[in-house]
């Protein structure tokens, strides 16, 4: 089966940079994807790594080690409206799903 | 693009009752996914389609659950009967192709509160 793990809560100050980890297990994947969801909204992609490495999208980069099984989402000079939860998912290609971590939720304070 | 519609955006019957969900995906894509979010649970694939025929429904809960896609525009989520566990935020979610379906729309999701 696939599994992934992320850390329930992460708490920031604005103007900070935070880093939120995600672990998985799986036989096969394509790639990591990362997706923000804020309270009572729809998740809402934010960046895919088919590749180890790091990618960048504006504040936002995420991170791949497939020999480490490991991924991150990093972002820097946080604000406030970042306030929302994170989750890493596994894509399937071959089955074309995402497999969804249990999420992170972060707190951005002033 | 209106994005991925849902209908309705709250739904609240009693136990026992039928409920059907709506979905209307991104004009052109080729995937229609359909999630289920709990505190519980957190995100969870019932089932997705491509090119209108269901691909994996190995997520659907039980018998009770059924989803339909007739055409490239609309796809249905139907609960008979429902129970106060199906209780949670339903999201369909579209792509445009099998090469990037990690990157999916999602729609506004349909709150569903089973009494």
């Amino acid at each position: 089966g696939q599994s992934l793990e992320q850390p329930s809560e992460v708490t920031a100050v604005e103007g900070a940079i935070v880093q939120i980890n995600c672990t998985y297990q799986t036989s096969g994947f394509y790639g990591l994807s990362w997706y923000q969801q804020h309270d009572g909204g729809a998740p809402t992609f934010l960046s895919y790594n088919a590749l180890d490495g790091l990618e960048e999208t504006g504040r936002f980069s995420s991170f791949l080690s497939r020999s480490d099984s490991y991924g991150y989402l990093l972002l820097q000079e946080l604000q406030m409206k970042d306030s929302a939860s994170y989750f890493c998912a596994l894509f399937s290609g071959g089955y074309n799903k995402l497999i969804f971590g249990a999420g992170t939720r972060l707190a951005v304070h002033p | 693009d209106a994005g991925v519609i849902q209908s309705p955006r709250h739904e609240v019957t009693e136990m026992g009752q039928e409920v059907t969900l709506r979905c209307k995906p991104i004009s052109g894509h080729d995937y229609l996914f359909w999630y289920r979010q709990t505190m519980m649970r957190g995100l969870e694939l019932l089932i997705y389609f491509n090119n209108n025929v269901p691909i994996d429904d190995s997520g659907m809960p039980e018998d009770r659950f059924s989803a339909k896609m007739p055409n490239a525009s609309f796809s249905t989520l139907k609960i008979q009967p429902s129970e106060p566990r199906d209780s949670a935020v339903y999201f369909c979610a579209s792509s445009s192709d099998s090469q990037s379906s990690y990157e999916q729309y999602f729609g506004p999701g349909t709150r569903l509160t089973v009494t």
